[in-house]
């Protein structure tokens, strides 16, 4: 079975532009979590999403945002991107809501915010 | 609100020697404990869980750690550590209630062991 997809996996963007990252869970698997990973804060939650809603949020500002499709598939959204933004940002899906259902972790987007 | 606190955040061992990594968290009511661990390269992989029972949980690889409730920790060991043992490992909690999948991740211990 494949593992949770990301795309792109490496992304170059200014100060002011805004950027969409994507999210493919594993089959069958209808939650999703998206956190960020930098060297000063860790990782953080921004947000989860099941059957299309978005069931819990992080401490984010709101040019953080994301949404989740029908095929549960995901994407998040940065706009007027700022130097703090940049990080790795991981994507975990899980079969089910409910922390009993193990959350699998993609290998991440690395954003650099120049 | 949540947190949780890993206190070493760098740890070099010989292979071999005995491993305990520390994490305690802060939440008052009842809460799920995960450890994660990152191999270098590798994606966020799951360790071991606690959500209730025995105090003392088996994970992969030889890992285990122990739920203190008194002493809000959960911390991570493995008696004899290899060279492939190597990654950054993270605590992680999750508040019991509410069915959500939000994790609180501490900072991190970076470990690195010399063969």
């Amino acid at each position: 079975k494949a593992g949770v997809t990301q795309t792109p996996r490496y992304l170059i963007k200014t100060r002011g532009q805004q950027v969409t990252l994507s999210c493919s869970p594993i089959s069958g698997h209808r939650s999703v979590s998206w956190y960020q990973q930098t060297p000063g804060q860790g990782l953080q939650f921004l947000f989860e999403y099941f059957s299309e809603t978005q069931r819990n949020k992080g401490n984010f500002p709101g040019r953080f945002s994301g949404r989740q499709f029908s095929n549960s598939r995901s994407e998040m959204n940065v706009s007027t991107l700022e130097l703090g933004d940049s990080a790795l940002y991981l994507c975990a899906s899980s079969l089910d809501l409910g922390v009993a259902y193990e959350q699998y972790f993609g290998p991440g987007t690395r954003l650099t915010v120049t | 609100a949540q947190s949780v606190s890993q206190h070493n955040h760098h740890v070099i061992l010989s292979e071999a020697a005995s491993l305990e990594l520390g994490c305690n968290y802060s939440y008052g009511g009842t809460v799920n404990l995960f450890w994660y661990v990152q191999y270098p390269g590798q994606h966020l992989q799951l360790l071991l869980k606690y959500f209730s029972g025995d105090p003392l949980v088996k994970g992969i690889k030889g890992f285990e750690a122990e739920f203190i409730k008194s002493k809000f920790s959960f911390n991570l060991r493995k008696p004899s550590v290899q060279w492939s043992d190597t990654a950054e490992y993270f605590c992680a909690v999750n508040a019991a209630a509410g069915g959500y999948n939000k994790l609180i991740f501490g900072a991190g211990t970076r470990l690195a062991v010399h063969p």
